[in-house]
């Protein structure tokens, strides 16, 4: 199964942009990169998924490196809010059967918000 | 957010006690699942839902086992609980399996003694 890795923690200050690294270099044809996060005592929350080309939405943007086997978390503008552990996982978009595709949440990188 | 309510969302018990999680959606997803949360393993695949009556094991499915009587509610129980099995449990929803994003519920925090 396709893992990734990422920094065990980062910090940034407020107001300023987070670029979150993730490395993914057995990433398959099929997987699309996810990314979610963990505010504390909360459950995950999705923020972003993309396959080939860098992706905008409200919370995030993602790029994508050419060869696929690194992307970026972007936050524009770091908020108090938005420390939280942040995973990015693989999803395998092929569909050849019903049964789970076994997405492999790791430890993640814890991201510090400083006022 | 998603529609999705765990409960309950607090719950010491003794070893050796029955136990069960419910996890409820509004959503009408077809796919519903169980993880659990602890120091060190990240979040770890119990069982899953790809259907009513539809379900399969997952990473760490030992002890525990699942009944999904209809769309909206899916059940974890621990037959028999242990220690190991102090936990926080989180229940996810997607529209969809592969590739597509899954909601998370709020969790529930299980203390075994």
């Amino acid at each position: 199964d396709a893992k990734t890795t990422q920094p065990n923690s980062m910090e940034s200050n407020e107001e300023e942009p987070v670029h979150l690294p993730c490395n993914h270099s057995t990433i398959s044809g099929t997987d699309y990169i996810h990314w979610y996060r963990q505010l504390p005592s909360q459950g995950p929350e999705y923020v972003i998924h993309g396959l080939t080309s860098n992706v905008n939405n409200r919370m995030a943007s993602l790029a994508i490196a050419e060869d696929r086997k690194s992307s970026t978390l972007i936050l524009h503008r770091a908020t108090l809010r938005d420390a939280a552990v942040y995973y990015c996982i693989l999803r395998d978009v092929f569909s050849g059967k019903t049964s789970y595709d076994k997405v492999i949440f790791g430890p993640g990188t814890s991201l510090s918000v400083i006022p | 957010d998603a529609g999705i309510t765990q409960s309950p969302r607090h719950k010491v018990t003794e070893t050796g006690t029955p136990v069960t999680l419910r996890c409820h959606q509004t959503e009408n997803h077809r796919y519903m699942y169980w993880y659990r949360q602890d120091p060190g393993h990240g979040l770890r695949l119990i069982h899953y839902s790809y259907g009513v009556k539809d379900t399969d094991k997952g990473e760490v499915s030992d002890g525990y086992s699942v009944s999904r009587s209809k769309t909206e509610d899916f059940l974890l129980t621990l037959e028999s609980a242990t220690s190991s099995q102090t936990s926080v449990y989180f229940c996810a929803i997607s529209e969809h399996d592969r590739g597509n994003e899954q909601y998370f519920g709020p969790g529930t925090r299980l203390t075994v003694t």
